[in-house]
């Protein structure tokens, strides 16, 4: 069973607009939320996080913003760039729990043009 | 220069026989994780430990095997009990109050 879906397996978007990346979760126990950026062959890297009790967290041109009633976050890059092309993974943790135990969507290929 | 260095980058095996990935941390934190990556799926847990000779099972740890007999180091084997090896496999490590996970570079496991 899925707890974190990311139903956008692809995001194309051209330089110096915005990107939008989605993430939905089912289990309302989650408490910590985070985007990582992942390129071919190599581990992924965190790139920013939102604890539940925050609605919006902002960090450059990267910006998560938390809705827990719909269970839903998105990260916001803007303005989007060449570089930002990559596979972008939301991860989850729940409450209480291990840090570093996270919950994987399955992630999204932004592709950014020039 | 700290981090996490996971050896080997490609790695073969023929069916049938146990392989061991490497990972090692000079970070000083206190977990760490492996996690397997398939196409089209996300990462998933497959062992984790939060301190030296104490570990837990991820949600596949089926057909793998780890230690922590070192503060720096968390290997894990593959076993030939495990039905379908080849995947990208990740290990990980957090500070004992970070949550933020600080990954290696992968190790490329393919069963031949």
């Amino acid at each position: 069973d899925q707890q974190v879906k990311q139903n956008s397996p692809s995001l194309s978007v051209q330089e110096g607009r915005i990107s939008i990346l989605n993430c939905d979760y089912t289990n309302s126990m989650f408490d910590y939320f985070l985007w990582y950026k992942k390129y071919p062959a190599e581990g992924p890297t965190f790139l920013i996080s939102i604890s539940s009790i925050k609605d919006k967290n902002e960090d450059g041109r990267f910006t998560v913003f938390l809705n827990k009633s719909a269970k839903h976050l998105s990260l916001h890059i803007v303005p989007s760039q060449p570089g930002d092309s990559a596979v972008y993974f939301c991860a989850c943790i729940l409450g209480g729990t291990s840090y570093g135990k996270l919950t994987f969507g399955q992630g999204t290929i932004l592709t950014v043009h020039p | 220069d700290g981090g996490i260095t996971q050896s080997p980058k490609y790695l073969f095996r023929k069916e049938g026989q146990n392989v061991t990935l490497s990972c090692e941390q000079n970070l000083n934190h206190d977990a760490m994780y492996w996690y397997r990556q398939d196409p089209g799926q996300g990462l998933r847990l497959i062992y984790y430990s939060q301190i030296v000779n104490d570990f837990q099972k991820g949600d596949i740890a089926e057909g793998y095997s780890v230690s922590r007999e070192k503060k720096e180091s968390f290997p894990l084997t593959v076993t030939s009990a495990q039905k379908n090896p080849t995947a990208f496999y990740l290990c990980a490590s957090t500070p004992t109050r970070g949550a933020e996970a600080f990954f290696g570079q992968g190790t490329r496991l393919t069963v031949v």
